[in-house]
């Protein structure tokens, strides 16, 4: 069954660094999201993609986050100069359609800025 | 401002009991609603979707329903097994939006 992949499973990183968090979604799906969790606390929207454009962001993304479709299949996300309140889980989903929206998530990746 | 709950935060039941989980938001104008599970250190799996003019869905042992006027859903898993040990996530889309909004989960525990 087609998934969402994303790697690294965790990534480890100074604050100040940057880190690219990258996602392979589903082959044939249209919309791409990042949403991530901070431990212990409700998982939260980031940023949806269709079209090679952002189209939705919240609050949280601001200019420290971009994001990025650079080939076909894969989708990333990059935080420029990372702080201690980005140590969270990073989702990756996607979904074939807007009208149905049954978003599927990958396993995550686990940053932890020291 | 979308705020979803879920109740109870955690719950433990011994094998083979029925149960059901809770979940209400606060804006009754949704796409649709979402059950997801957690399974620790992993990413969400989803269970069941239901399209606002829906009123229930069902998959196997899990039924999930829902009442858009009163800002509430529901899941049903019956007989439940040691398996079925997770966190179980309620998550809304609204029209207009393609974010969903997720409440912060039911921990639930099946003891053999």
């Amino acid at each position: 069954e087609p998934e969402v992949t994303q790697t690294p499973s965790h990534q480890v990183t100074q604050m100040g660094q940057e880190v690219i968090l990258r996602c392979v979604p589903i082959s044939n799906h249209l919309y791409f999201y990042w949403y991530r969790q901070i431990l212990g606390q409700k998982v939260e929207f980031l940023v949806s993609f269709y079209n090679n454009e952002i189209s939705e962001k919240s609050e949280i993304f601001d200019d420290q986050f971009s994001v990025e479709r650079p080939d076909g299949s894969n989708f990333t996300l990059k935080i420029r100069s990372t702080k201690l309140e980005d140590s969270a889980m990073y989702f990756c989903a996607s979904s074939v359609s807007l009208a149905k929206n049954i978003q599927y998530f990958g396993a995550g990746t686990r940053l932890s800025v020291l | 401002k979308q705020e979803v709950t879920q109740i109870p935060a955690a719950l433990s039941v011994p094998e083979g009991e029925n149960l059901v989980l809770n979940c209400s938001f606060t804006d009754s104008a949704i796409y649709n609603l979402q059950w997801f599970r957690q399974d620790p250190g992993k990413g969400l799996t989803s269970l069941l979707l239901i399209q606002s003019s829906q009123r229930e869905q069902t998959s196997g042992r899990l039924n999930a329903s829902l009442d858009k006027s009163s800002g509430r859903s529901t899941l049903y898993i019956a007989a439940s097994q040691p398996g079925d040990s997770a966190t179980y996530l309620c998550a809304v889309s609204q029209g207009g939006s393609e974010k969903l909004v997720f409440g912060k989960g039911t921990k639930l525990t099946v003891n053999p």
